[in-house]
């Protein structure tokens, strides 16, 4: 089946550890996007990528780290400097200016 | 700097009503505009999208209007089910990524 998968769905992270979220698609899309989800705020963008070996900053990059090495993936690493990860965290794809797709999601806790 | 907004955040509605969501956004200079459905502790699914060019599209008992120049869309659902309860997001896309408003939070009273 075409799609995006996340993983893991559920991830705890003591402090001042990093930790790495997956999302790999095989949509053979072009654009790759991370949000970031908390209950009363919306969706917000940390990172983006629209081609292999380059990607860009969202509205909240601080304490994020990102790589794109293949057009299939786009793991996001939240850093120790993140000082509230606490959070659901969304991937999407899309060809430019069409429709995007999500995966499942992960959820973040800080123990 | 684009803003989306959905109005109402939250709704209550008897099982058979017809039903309409609202979102307004900011910056007229989109490409397109995306309807989304999330359950709870899941991902987005995408219900429809219309291309700037495009008036409405529809799916089933779904109907998505675009008015460009206003800076409004709205999605009506025919014939509401407890089913169709979940929140439902709108996304603007133009120079930047999909913009998300906050979601309408719609529940179907069996």
């Amino acid at each position: 089946d075409g799609g995006i998968t996340q993983s893991p769905k559920y991830l705890f992270r003591k402090e001042g550890q990093n930790v790495t979220l997956s999302c790999e698609q095989n949509l053979n899309h072009d654009a790759m996007y991370w949000y970031r989800q908390d209950p009363g705020q919306g969706l917000r963008l940390i990172y983006y990528s629209q081609i292999v070996n380059d990607f860009q900053k969202g509205d909240i990059a601080e304490g994020y780290s990102v790589s794109r090495e293949k057009k299939e993936s786009f793991p996001l690493t939240v850093t120790s400097a993140q000082k509230n990860p606490t959070a659901f965290y969304l991937c999407a794809s899309n060809r430019q200016n069409t429709e995007a797709f999500f995966g499942q999601g992960t959820r973040l806790t800080v123990v | 700097k684009q803003e989306v907004t959905q109005i109402p955040a939250a709704l209550s509605v008897p099982e058979g009503e017809n039903l309409v969501l609202n979102c307004s956004f900011t910056d007229s200079a989109i490409y397109n505009l995306q309807w989304f459905r999330q359950d709870p502790g899941k991902g987005l699914t995408s219900l429809l999208l219309i291309q700037s060019s495009q008036r409405e599209q529809t799916s089933g008992r779904l109907n998505a209007s675009l008015d460009k120049s206003s800076g409004r869309s709205t999605l009506y659902i025919a014939a509401s089910q407890p089913g169709d309860s979940a929140t439902y997001l709108c996304a603007v896309s133009g120079n930047t990524p999909l913009v998300f408003g906050k979601g309408t939070r719609l529940s179907v009273i069996a």
